[in-house]
């Protein structure tokens, strides 16, 4: 059965520091996701991508994230200037309508 | 924007005993509620999911169960086993009308014991 794949699993940067997380969807998924999940705490949507182009961002997802399909397999989530409140673990998940969304196995950032 | 509520925060059961899990959402435009499992470190799994035109749906020992009008929805878990021990959290969305954004409940502890 096809899963998200996503790399690195843990990342550790300074703050200040650019960042850039991995996603692999699922290959005939047409909708993509990050989510981040502080420690303890719920999943937070942080931005869903469409057709090449952002379709809906969260409050989060300011100017220092930027999300990018470089080729046809890979979603990239990239942080600018990582903050210390950017610690998380961040999930990619992927669907095929819109509806049901499967996850990756998460990338933990610990920005120290 | 959508705001989902999730009760309880933990459950504690008895394993065979059945585990109810309960949530409540503001937006009537949602129209899609899936419920994933998380067990420590690991993704969120999805275990079951229901649309809006369906009032309830059953897979073996799990359930789900939508209340259109009032705007909840429960998960209903029998005869637990310890493995069923993660958290659960619950979500809705508009589906495929706002590209799916899920907005996730809280969170339930849930803690089987043997």
């Amino acid at each position: 059965e096809p899963e998200v794949t996503q790399t690195p699993s843990h990342q550790v940067t300074q703050m200040g520091q650019e960042v850039i997380l991995r996603c692999v969807p699922i290959s005939n998924h047409l909708y993509f996701y990050w989510y981040r999940q502080i420690l303890g705490q719920k999943v937070e949507f942080l931005v869903s991508f469409y057709n090449n182009e952002i379709s809906e961002k969260s409050e989060i997802f300011d100017d220092q994230f930027s999300v990018e399909r470089p080729d046809g397999s890979n979603f990239t989530l990239k942080i600018r200037s990582t903050k210390l409140e950017d610690s998380a673990m961040y999930f990619c998940a992927s669907s095929r309508s819109g509806d049901t969304q499967y996850f990756g196995p998460g990338t933990r950032l610990t920005v120290l | 924007g959508e705001n989902v509520e999730q009760h309880p925060s933990t459950l504690s059961v008895q394993e065979g005993d059945s585990a109810v899990i309960k949530c409540t959402y503001s937006d009537s435009a949602s129209n899609y509620f899936p419920w994933y499992k998380q067990e420590l470190g690991k993704r969120p799994q999805l275990i079951i999911d229901i649309r809006s035109n369906v009032g309830e749906k059953k897979d073996q020992r799990i359930a789900v169960t939508l209340n259109k009008t009032a705007k909840h929805f429960s998960l209903h878990i029998t005869e637990t086993q310890p493995e069923d021990s993660a958290v659960y959290f619950c979500a809705a969305s508009r589906g495929g009308t706002s590209y799916g954004k899920l907005t996730f409940g809280q969170g339930t502890i849930l803690t089987v014991h043997p």
